[in-house]
């Protein structure tokens, strides 16, 4: 089944402590983004990349990093979490530009 | 810098009325639009997207969208509204060909019986 996964899908942390959101696709997309959704705000970009080792801001980028080593992969680490990167996390992937983005199931973060 | 504006964040509509979502995009050229629903709980799926050709383009579940340049707005309708059509509605514009996404705010659909 063609799918985005993202584990966990539920996360509670305490501030500065740091952890790893992973995302895999199993579409062979060569797009894949972290977007992150906040009640009012909708979804708002952090991090895209169109290709291996190829990574790019979106609008909300501080305080996030990620990785692009392999075509599947896209992890979205939080170094030093705050209380302010509590949300609602979702992981995409598309074939290229105009194409549809197919999302995975959300991961919800609470930072303490 | 591409921007989008969805002006209503909550509508009410009866079963069986038509259903008409406002977006309003801000971009230099023509871009890639979209628009997608958020079922609560849910993830995002694609209703329907334009970039070129015909200016009314169809979705599923019985959605269309039209885009009109003059106006910078790709808004969504539907002729009845079900029930089920309950949900969070997005609207979003690509800077053609990248990877780089804007969503509007939303907008939050409700179907009384």
């Amino acid at each position: 089944e063609a799918q985005v996964t993202q584990n966990p899908r539920y996360l509670i942390t305490v501030t500065g402590k740091k952890l790893t959101v992973t995302c895999s696709q199993n579409m062979n997309h060569e797009y894949m983004s972290w977007y992150r959704q906040d009640p009012g705000l909708g979804l708002r970009q952090i991090y895209y990349s169109m290709n291996v080792e190829v990574t790019d801001k979106g609008d909300v980028p501080e305080g996030y990093k990620v990785s692009r080593k392999e075509k599947r992969n896209f992890p979205l680490i939080l170094e030093s979490p705050s209380p302010n990167q509590t949300s609602l996390y979702f992981c995409a992937s598309r074939r290229g530009g105009g194409e549809t983005q197919y999302f995975g199931p959300g991961t919800r973060l609470l930072v303490l | 810098a591409q921007s989008v504006t969805q002006p209503d964040i909550h509508i009410t509509v009866s079963e069986g009325a038509s259903l008409e979502l406002r977006c309003n995009y801000s971009y230099g050229a023509t871009p890639y639009l979209f628009w997608y629903v958020q079922s609560p709980g849910q993830g995002l799926q694609l209703l329907l997207k334009y970039f070129s050709g015909d200016t009314l383009v169809q979705g599923i579940k019985g959605f269309e969208a039209e885009f009109k340049r003059s106006q910078s707005s790709f808004n969504l309708r539907k002729p009845s509204v079900h029930w089920s059509d309950a949900a969070e509605y997005f609207c979003a514009v690509e800077a053609g060909g990248g990877n780089k996404l804007t969503f509007g705010t939303g907008t939050q659909l409700k179907v009384e019986l």
